[in-house]
């Protein structure tokens, strides 16, 4: 079935150091790839997306490129900040059933002075 | 300000009491979600609906109910039959086409006395 797989966290980091979190999928068909962010005690925002192989999704700093060759959607931050501090999910829309989203477990990034 | 909403962000009830969470939004969004979230854990479906007067089941529906009366509103009961009804809540909704992605609310963290 379809599925999503994050590289387990905490991912640990000094301030203004290189982000990457790796993500890859599960797909039978061309699904849309999103990620969110959640801060403690919040509900999650997406971050980005992309709906197409190739396509870039960029926000705040953060960017990650849609690969159909590798079935990967990694997320990278050129120069983190401690307020990037939070658990982050990939996820895709199910092209067998798209109403739903399927999640990753989430990986937790700490940013420290 | 368009949005979810979701009510109480804090809620304590004794074991053995059904409990209803709100969720609210005013996106004119037509399928809604309910999520849960352990501490650590990624999010597990409840229940979705796709249009008023329809739900399904997600991958842990048992021991919850739900009911899609009004386009914006999307209440979860909790209900005595939940074994482990602890956990952090989230409500979702998303547009009835296109990429399927997902708006959050701020989440409901129930504890069970």
């Amino acid at each position: 079935g379809n599925s999503v797989t994050q590289m387990e966290g905490p991912v640990t980091l000094s301030e203004e150091a290189f982000l990457t979190i790796n993500c890859t999928y599960t797909a039978t068909g061309y699904p849309s790839l999103f990620w969110y962010v959640q801060y403690p005690g919040e509900g999650l925002q997406l971050l980005l997306k992309a709906t197409k192989a190739d396509d870039k999704g960029s926000n705040k700093g953060f960017e990650a490129t849609y690969r159909k060759e590798t079935t990967s959607f990694h997320l990278e931050k050129g120069s983190v900040q401690v307020s990037d501090s939070a658990v982050y999910f990939c996820a895709l829309s199910d092209p067998g059933n798209t109403d739903k989203l399927i999640f990753g477990t989430g990986t937790r990034l700490q940013v420290f002075p | 300000d368009g949005g979810i909403t979701q009510s109480p962000k804090y809620l304590f009830r004794k074991e053995g009491q059904n409990v209803t969470l709100s969720c609210e939004q005013n996106l004119n969004h037509d399928a809604m979600y309910w999520y849960r979230q352990d501490p650590g854990q990624g999010l597990r479906l409840i229940y979705y609906s796709q249009i008023v007067n329809d739900f399904q089941k997600g991958d842990i529906a048992e021991g919850y109910s739900v009911s899609r009366e009004k386009k914006e509103s999307f209440p979860l009961t909790v209900t005595s039959a939940q074994k482990n009804p602890t956990a952090f809540y989230l409500c979702a909704s998303s547009i009835d086409l296109g990429t399927r992605e997902q708006f959050f609310g701020p989440g409901t963290r129930l504890t069970v006395l």
